[in-house]
């Protein structure tokens, strides 16, 4: 059974950039949460999506928007980066909500 | 809000040494409790959980047991390796959102 994928795996971006991360969750999974981490902050969660609907919300500005398609794939967006936004993004998907998470490797973006 | 205070580290610790990385709660109800590792360029891997009161939770000798009256779920191992050398992260999950984190423990074992 294949694990939650996350592309790309490496990101280098420009301040003021518009950047799209992808999650695929495992196969038959509906639940997908995204987090950033980063040394400072930790583990920080910044939204949660069931059937395509953004279930929950962390405190994140809008520039971070999320999307989850029918497939249950889900892509995150950021734009006007800052050089804050350098972090770890992790996607973790579940079979419904509340139950189990996995997480993918993770996609490491780095704003210059 | 949901919260978690873990122990800071890096806790460092030699080859075959016993290991106790501390976490306390506060959650509203009685969430279950999970412990994630983060190996170097990973991302996280649930070790092992437990959902309810007493519950003990175990995997590749590592053990907690869920505390309801101290609000504790502290991870606990018998001789660590230096394969164990990670960062860990205590989790309770009310099911009302997403987990919430503690700031994580940097696990550094030497040989």
């Amino acid at each position: 059974k294949a694990g939650v994928t996350q592309t790309p795996r490496y990101l280098i971006k420009t301040r003021g950039q518009q950047v799209t991360l992808s999650c695929s969750p495992i196969s038959g999974h509906r639940s997908v949460s995204w987090y950033q981490q980063t040394p400072g902050q930790g583990l920080q969660f910044l939204f949660e999506y069931f059937s395509e609907t953004q279930r929950n919300k962390g405190n994140f500005p809008g520039r971070f928007s999320g999307r989850q398609f029918s497939n249950s794939r889900s892509e995150m967006n950021v734009s006007t980066l800052e050089l804050g936004d350098s972090a770890l993004y992790l996607c973790a998907s579940s079979l419904y909500v509340n139950t189990e998470a996995f997480f993918g490797q993770g996609t490491r973006l780095t704003v210059v | 809000g949901d919260s978690v205070t873990q122990m800071e580290g890096p806790v460092t610790l030699s080859e075959e040494a016993f290991l106790t990385i501390n976490c306390t709660y506060t959650a509203t109800g009685y969430p279950s409790l999970f412990w994630y590792v983060q190996y170097p360029g990973e991302g996280l891997q649930l070790l092992l959980k437990a959902t309810k009161a007493d519950d003990k939770g175990s995997n590749k000798g590592f053990e907690a047991t869920y505390r309801k009256e101290t609000t504790s779920f502290h991870l606990e191992k018998g001789s660590v390796q230096v394969s164990d050398s990670a960062v860990y992260f205590c989790a309770p999950d009310t099911g009302r959102r997403a987990l919430t984190f503690g700031s994580g423990t940097r696990l550094q074992v030497q040989p």
